[in-house]
């Protein structure tokens, strides 16, 4: 079981909009920024999201991101079936000295 | 461009030893921490080990302390991941990455990972 919380799978129709949920506690997203990330079948992660809010070069700004106490969520706009995906939340954990991912979240755009 | 390059993956017997090697390259090595994260076959990611831009300062996971050791080689361009007593649940593709900063602020570039397959 994942220290950080997300919703197992989210669904969504093309050009709508659709957020992602990350929960977590007072040593890790309470205390640190979130970065999130997007992972296709075979392939490594890329990185979506970083220090909370930020993108980083070549990611379209239909994405974004935000944190509050010890929550984050990352929000997806304009939905295209390229954003179909597994997405993850991670942030660094005070408390266990360790990076800690959520359990991953499975969009499908319907 | 950044790119990091993963090695050493293979099956192994329980009990076994295996070290894991990603080279790296377009970017100054020595200036970033630098990560292992592995992901299980059909399971989510899971956080392995850090080590800082020296080497001086190194985070493993508890499912992996005092069993694998992570150390770089800044004359190489070369992060290691040495991995001892090795269990059928360290089964799982192994990916190198490249911090954001010099220790813990998360990985912004990934190799494309090496596969560890332990099973008797």
């Amino acid at each position: 079981q994942s220290v950080l919380t997300q919703p197992p799978s989210v669904s969504e129709a093309p050009r709508q909009r659709v957020a992602i949920s990350c929960s977590g506690g007072s040593s890790n997203i309470g205390n640190n920024p979130v970065n999130w990330y997007k992972q296709l079948p075979g392939e490594p992660p890329k990185l979506l999201i970083y220090y909370d809010n930020l993108l980083p070069s070549g990611v379209s700004d239909r994405f974004s991101g935000s944190r509050s106490g010890t929550s984050a969520s990352l929000a997806i706009s304009g939905l295209q079936s390229e954003d179909e995906a597994d997405y993850y939340c991670a942030a660094w954990d005070d408390s266990l000295n360790g990076w800690m991912f959520g359990g991953g979240t499975k969009l499908t755009v319907l | 461009q950044v790119q990091l390059v993963e090695s050493g993956g293979g099956a192994v017997q329980p009990g076994r030893s295996l070290r894991l090697s990603c080279v790296a390259s377009g970017f100054t090595f020595r200036s970033y921490g630098m990560h292992w994260v592995r992901q299980a076959p059909g399971k989510g990611l899971e956080w392995v080990a850090v080590i800082s831009y020296d080497g001086s300062t190194q985070y493993h996971a508890d499912s992996v302390k005092g069993r694998f050791t992570i150390s770089r080689d800044n004359s190489k361009d070369t992060l290691y991941l040495q991995m001892m007593s090795l269990r059928t649940e360290d089964t799982a593709v192994y990916y190198c990455g490249k911090d954001l900063g010099t220790l813990i602020e998360g990985v912004d570039v990934w190799g494309k990972g090496t596969t560890v397959t332990v099973s008797s």
